[in-house]
């Protein structure tokens, strides 16, 4: 079955200082890999995906993330954190077995950015 | 264009009651979802209709749930009778069917569900 982890429930970060928000993922077939943002009271937004093809994908708001096959890995960066870059961020997948439509998500990381 | 609306946005009632949540996805979108996230844990799938028809409901927790979306449109989930552990955020999302490619979906802001 596939899962998600999302290292760290919380991280807090100075102003300006690199974001890196962690995700790893179990799953027998390349799956496809997104990040998602909840800022308060909002839906969840997506700020990227990744489906095939280049591994490095860039997102909304200078996010960027990173698929790595060998590592199971879709770490979450941004070199240069903004206040208002504070929110809940999910990590999710989906695979050809939902015929890529249910998303599984892990249990998201709430970042704090203090001055 | 309008989101993902969903009504109410929060909701307090007894163990026992009835509760119906509504989801009204965007325009055209055939593709609808409920998720639930419970307390502090992760976001969890539900089901899945494409236009009125259950595509996957895997992940419906049993029968006190039942979700309908008559005619294609908006989507209701009901809880009959609610129980201490429905307590938590239902969000719906929807998208369009995108033929060889994923169906980003759009979510709306939740209904906060809390049983008493």
């Amino acid at each position: 079955a596939q899962s998600v982890t999302q290292l760290g429930s919380h991280v807090s970060v100075s102003e300006g200082a690199l974001v890196l928000l962690r995700c790893n993922y179990s799953s027998s077939v390349p799956p496809y890999l997104f990040w998602y943002v909840q800022y308060p009271n909002q839906g969840l937004q997506l700020l990227l995906k990744y489906t095939t093809g280049a591994t490095l994908v860039k997102g909304i708001n200078g996010f960027e993330a990173e698929f790595k096959k060998s590592e199971t890995s879709f770490h979450l960066t941004k070199p240069s954190a903004h206040m208002s870059d504070a929110a809940e961020y999910f990590c999710a997948v989906s695979d050809p077995w939902g015929g890529y439509n249910k998303l599984i998500f892990g249990a998201g990381t709430r970042l704090a950015v203090h001055p | 264009e309008a989101g993902v609306t969903q009504f109410p946005s929060h909701s307090v009632i007894e163990k026992g009651q009835t509760v119906t949540l509504r989801c009204d996805p965007i325009s055209g979108h055939d593709n609808l979802y409920w998720y639930r996230r419970v307390m502090g844990k992760e976001i969890k799938f539900l089901l899945h209709f494409v236009k009125e028809s259950k595509q996957d409901e895997s992940g419906m927790p049993n029968n006190r749930f039942l979700a309908e979306r008559t005619g294609g449109t908006y989507s209701t989930l009901k809880v009959q009778p609610a129980e201490l552990e429905d307590s938590g955020v239902y969000f719906c999302a929807s998208s369009v069917t995108q033929r060889g490619g994923v169906n980003e979906q759009f979510f709306g802001p939740g209904t906060r569900l809390t049983v008493l």
